[in-house]
């Protein structure tokens, strides 16, 4: 198994620009989830999906992001406008099931995002 | 205020030493992880720990859960160059709530 993919790996764009990160899970797994992290304020889980659907978005931080998942196997995290405060390595991860217990979270090798 | 409190931030230390990282909180969770994250990549689940007390080994990694299910802690026993990476906890304060991670412990082990 490949795990789960991200693209780009690496993102520098300028402030206002549109930025599209992108993720395919591990085959097979139900949720997906993206992470954002910086030496700040750490690892923070931004939105997580079940079955294609989201079901928690409360840690987007503002309109700015948004996220979808139109089929299994696919995940974009959009940022637009971006700005300098959206520097960050983000993280997409799967798991087979919700449970923290049982379900272990595979990440990817994440996204460095740079905005000028 | 971060939920999950590590220490300590950056350890540095020789080949051959042991070392104990910790991960506080005044919150009660119900399950506790602990991840190695090495650069450029993201992180491994290393051990879950869900009963107060509970203790893990893992080769040469021993993690524990305080009887109160408020902290944790990961002693390494000589410690070798493999084992430098950014050492996170992470927790769940009641089934069905999100994963809340703690900003790590970077560790660096110089032969």
């Amino acid at each position: 198994d490949a795990g789960v993919i991200q693209s780009p790996r690496h993102e520098v764009t300028e402030m206002g620009q549109e930025v599209t990160l992108r993720c395919k899970p591990i085959s097979g797994h139900d949720y997906l989830f993206w992470y954002r992290q910086t030496m700040m304020r750490g690892l923070e889980l931004l939105i997580y999906f079940n079955n294609n659907v989201p079901i928690d978005d409360s840690g987007m931080p503002e309109d700015r992001f948004s996220a979808k998942m139109p089929n299994a196997s696919f995940s974009t995290l959009k940022i637009q406008p971006s700005e300098p405060r959206d520097s960050a390595v983000y993280f997409c991860a799967s798991s087979l099931g919700s449970s923290q217990t049982t379900d272990t979270q595979y990440f990817g090798p994440g996204t460095r995002l740079t905005v000028l | 205020t971060q939920l999950l409190e590590q220490s300590p931030q950056f350890l540095s230390i020789q080949e051959g030493e042991n070392l104990t990282v910790y991960c506080n909180s005044s919150s009660v969770f119900s399950s506790l992880q602990w991840y190695r994250q090495e650069p450029g990549e993201g992180p491994v689940l290393l051990v879950t720990v869900v009963t107060g007390g509970e203790v893990k080994k893992l080769k040469r990694l021993t993690f524990q859960f305080g009887d109160a299910r408020k902290d944790s802690s990961l002693h390494i026993t000589a410690a070798q160059p493999g084992d430098t990476g950014l050492y996170l906890c992470a927790g769940v304060e009641q089934a069905g709530t999100a994963l809340i991670f703690g900003k790590g412990t970077t560790l660096s082990v110089s032969s």
